[in-house]
């Protein structure tokens, strides 16, 4: 069982907006930064967001992080065949003298 | 151009102790801006961190798996090195090595390809 809460999965058609959620609790999400993580098929995840909202080089503006308390949003505009792809986010817990924790993943089918 | 790569058995008897290394090139482990580390992935599961390491030898470990796990680094190779023991089914997953800035990004920046690790007899 994961510490954050994600859905299983979400699914859109081509040029839709879709948002996939991340909840967590006061010592992790509430607390500190989130991270996304974009994984696809047979590879290694990928970093896709940064402190909350702030995208790496080379991540597309279609993507966008925000939070609200202990939950997060990745949205995702535009939908793209290519951004079929599980989505991780992690944050740091400060419980237990601290360590990352992790969703379980969301499968983005795109339809 | 940093690259990690993942190296160890394939597969490990139950009970025995799972050992994989993490090669690192085109940067240095001994740099003071970041910490090395390994997640897990267990088929068809989410994401499991399992412990990260500091250039000076700082440990930081999962507090679930904190018992069976140690990592190590060897400056001298440029690689750093995760052991896993009385391992059992539930340790069966891809481990993929990782590097996080100490400023910054703040978490896993550039990964390994991964390496499947197996326990059964």
């Amino acid at each position: 069982q994961s510490v954050l809460t994600q859905p299983p999965s979400v699914s859109g058609t081509p040029g839709q907006r879709v948002t996939i959620s991340c909840s967590g609790s006061t010592s992790n999400v509430g607390s500190n930064y989130v991270y996304w993580f974009q994984q696809l098929p047979g590879a290694a995840p990928k970093l896709l967001m940064y402190r909350n909202d702030q995208r790496p080089s080379g991540v597309p503006d279609r993507f966008s992080g925000s939070k609200s308390g202990t939950s997060v949003s990745l949205a995702i505009s535009g939908l793209r065949s290519e951004d079929e792809a599980d989505y991780h986010c992690a944050a740091w817990d400060d419980s237990l003298g601290g360590h990352w924790v992790f969703g379980g993943g969301t499968k983005l089918t795109v339809l | 151009q940093l690259q990690l790569q993942e190296s160890g058995p394939g597969l490990v008897k139950p009970s025995e102790t799972l050992s994989l290394t993490c090669a690192v090139s085109g940067g240095s482990i001994s740099s003071t801006d970041y910490y090395w580390g390994w997640v897990r992935q267990p088929p068809g599961k989410g994401l499991e961190w399992v412990a990260s390491i500091y250039y000076n030898g700082d440990t930081y470990y999962n507090p679930s798996l904190k018992t069976r796990v140690t990592i190590s680094l060897d400056a001298s190779k440029n690689q750093f090195s995760l052991k896993v023991s009385a391992a059992t089914a539930a340790d069966t997953a891809v481990y993929f090595c990782a590097r996080t800035p100490k400023t910054g990004i703040l978490t896993f920046d550039r990964w390994g390809q991964g390496s499947l690790v197996t326990v059964s007899s």
